[in-house]
C-alpha cells in the first residue's frame, strides 16, 4: 500500500474535466515537501507533468494543472482528449521513511 | 537536453547481483546539482524509488533495499550505476534511471531513460 493514496481509476468523456487526488500525511505533503505529477503513456517511461505542486514544464499543455492543500494535492485535466488516456502518478518525499515516495497510480480512461 | 540510457543484462539468476548502468548525454554528470536516480516498476504495478546519488557523492537509498543496494557515479564515463545483490524473483521489474535537477530531496525527476527490463529467473 502506497504512502500517497490515489484513486485506482478515473474516467471522463472527451472535452470534460477530471481530477485525480493524491492524499498524504503530515510526514510528506503536510510537512511541506513539494508534490509532483507524472504521466505514463502505455509502454513508455513516465513524463514529468507538474512539478512543485503547480508548475508545468515547458511543452505541457495548460489543460493540466496542479494544486496542493494541507496533506493533499490534485491534478486537474480540462478539455479531456483521447491522448490523455494514461497512468498518472504523484510523487513527494517522506521524512519518516527518509525517502522518495510515489502514489499507487491512477488509470485515466477517456470514454 | 539531458538524455539517459540504461544498459545491463535482461536476465539474472536468483541470488546473483544485478549491475545496471545509466549513460548520461547532453550534460556533465558532475554539474548542476542533479540527483541521479534509479526507479523500478514491477510488471503491471506502480513506480518504486530505489535510490539516488547526489552530484556531491551522497547516496540515499530506499530503506527496504538499502542492505542490498549500491549506487555510484563514474564521472570519467559520464555514467552512474546500480548494484543490487541477493536477487529474488521479486526484483523482476522494469528499471528506469532518472535525473532530478532541483537541489532538494523531494526533487522532481525531469529526465528519464526508456527503461530496461530485468528478469530474475534460473
Amino acid at each position: 500500500q502506497s504512502v500517497l493514496t490515489q484513486p485506482p481509476s478515473v474516467s471522463g468523456a472527451p472535452g470534460q474535466r477530471v481530477t485525480i487526488s493524491c492524499t498524504g500525511s503530515s510526514s510528506n505533503i503536510g510537512a511541506g515537501y513539494d508534490l509532483h505529477w507524472y504521466q505514463q503513456l502505455p509502454g513508455t517511461a513516465p513524463k514529468l507533468l507538474i512539478y512543485s505542486n503547480i508548475n508545468r514544464p515547458s511543452g505541457v499543455p495548460d489543460r493540466f494543472s496542479g494544486s496542493k492543500s494541507g496533506t493533499s494535492a490534485s491534478l486537474a485535466i480540462t478539455g479531456l482528449q483521447a491522448e490523455d488516456e494514461a497512468d498518472y502518478y504523484c510523487q513527494s518525499y517522506d521524512i519518516s521513511l527518509s525517502g522518495v515516495i510515489f502514489g499507487g497510480g491512477t488509470k485515466l480512461t477517456v470514454l | 537536453q539531458v538524455q539517459l540510457q540504461e544498459s545491463g543484462p535482461g536476465l539474472v539468476k536468483p541470488s546473483q547481483t544485478l549491475s545496471l548502468i545509466c549513460s548520461v548525454s547532453g550534460g556533465s554528470i558532475t554539474s548542476g546539482g542533479y540527483y541521479w536516480t534509479w526507479i523500478r516498476q514491477h510488471p503491471g504495478k506502480g513506480l518504486e524509488w530505489i535510490g539516488y546519488i547526489y552530484y556531491g557523492g551522497s547516496t540515499y537509498y530506499n530503506p527496504s533495499l538499502k542492505s542490498r543496494l549500491s549506487i555510484s557515479v563514474d564521472a570519467s564515463k559520464n555514467q552512474f550505476s546500480l548494484k543490487l545483490s541477493s536477487l529474488t524473483a521479486a526484483d523482476t521489474a522494469l528499471y528506469y534511471c532518472a535525473g532530478g535537477r532541483q537541489k532538494v530531496v523531494a526533487t522532481p525527476f525531469d529526465y528519464w531513460g526508456q527503461g530496461t527490463l530485468v528478469t530474475v529467473s534460473s
